[in-house]
């Protein structure tokens, strides 16, 4: 069945380095790859999206590539701020009239200051 | 605008009742999804609803349905509630206009009793 693993499950960094977070989906038909960020209390908020015709996406300080031969995809996020200490998912889903993402099962992120 | 919004917030419900959770999507969306979140499980898709059509459902059992009204406001039901039903309830609007993007509400914590 549809399936999006991510990895690392946590990562922990200090302020100011890089964090990178993968995905891995298994429907070749995804098309359309969403980043979330969630704090604590609140609902996930899109950061940053990636679609299939696309190979890399940035902005400012976060950065998503796409693999689609080896069903892959990454969140960079540089020069991190203890601000973006928060739980990040990634996401998969097809254009096909209808809207059902598949989740990956996040990633805790920490910023050490 | 304004964002989705979802009510209540927090709602504290024993076992056996059934439970109503309310979604207000974002001026102008016409496409409202629901998901399911829990630490166990993460995010899980519960179904969609598209001009008061249910357009697509995940695997939950049938004590999980949901309806769209013509303003696009959306509600989900949850009968017989069980313990195991106790998760933060997202709800997500869109535009349907094949960017696929989805935004979030703030989410509705159930906790069963």
């Amino acid at each position: 069945g549809e399936n999006v693993e991510q990895h690392p499950s946590t990562l922990s960094v200090q302020e100011g380095d890089s964090a990178v977070i993968k995905c891995t989906y298994s429907d070749s038909a995804s098309n359309y790859f969403p980043w979330y960020k969630q704090e604590l209390g609140k609902g996930p908020q899109l950061i940053i999206d990636i679609r299939s015709n696309v190979g890399e996406k940035k902005d400012q300080r976060i950065a998503v590539t796409l693999n689609k031969t080896a069903k892959h995809f990454s969140l960079h996020i540089t020069e991190t701020q203890p601000e973006d200490s928060a739980v990040y998912f990634c996401a998969a889903s097809k254009t096909s009239g209808t809207y059902k993402y598949i989740f990956g099962t996040g990633t805790r992120l920490k910023v050490l200051a | 605008k304004a964002g989705v919004t979802q009510t209540p917030r927090y709602l504290i419900k024993t076992r056996g009742q059934q439970v109503t959770l309310s979604c207000s999507p974002i001026s102008g969306h016409r496409s409202v999804s629901w998901y399911q979140q829990t630490p166990g499980q993460g995010l899980q898709f519960l179904f969609e609803y598209f001009s008061e059509t249910q357009r697509n459902k995940g695997n939950f059992p049938g004590r999980f349905s949901g309806r769209q009204f013509s303003n696009s406001r959306s509600e989900m039901n949850v009968s017989t509630l069980e313990l195991g039903d106790s998760a933060l309830y997202l709800c997500a609007s869109s535009t349907f206009d094949n960017t696929d993007t989805q935004y979030f509400g703030p989410g509705t914590r159930l906790t069963v009793l």
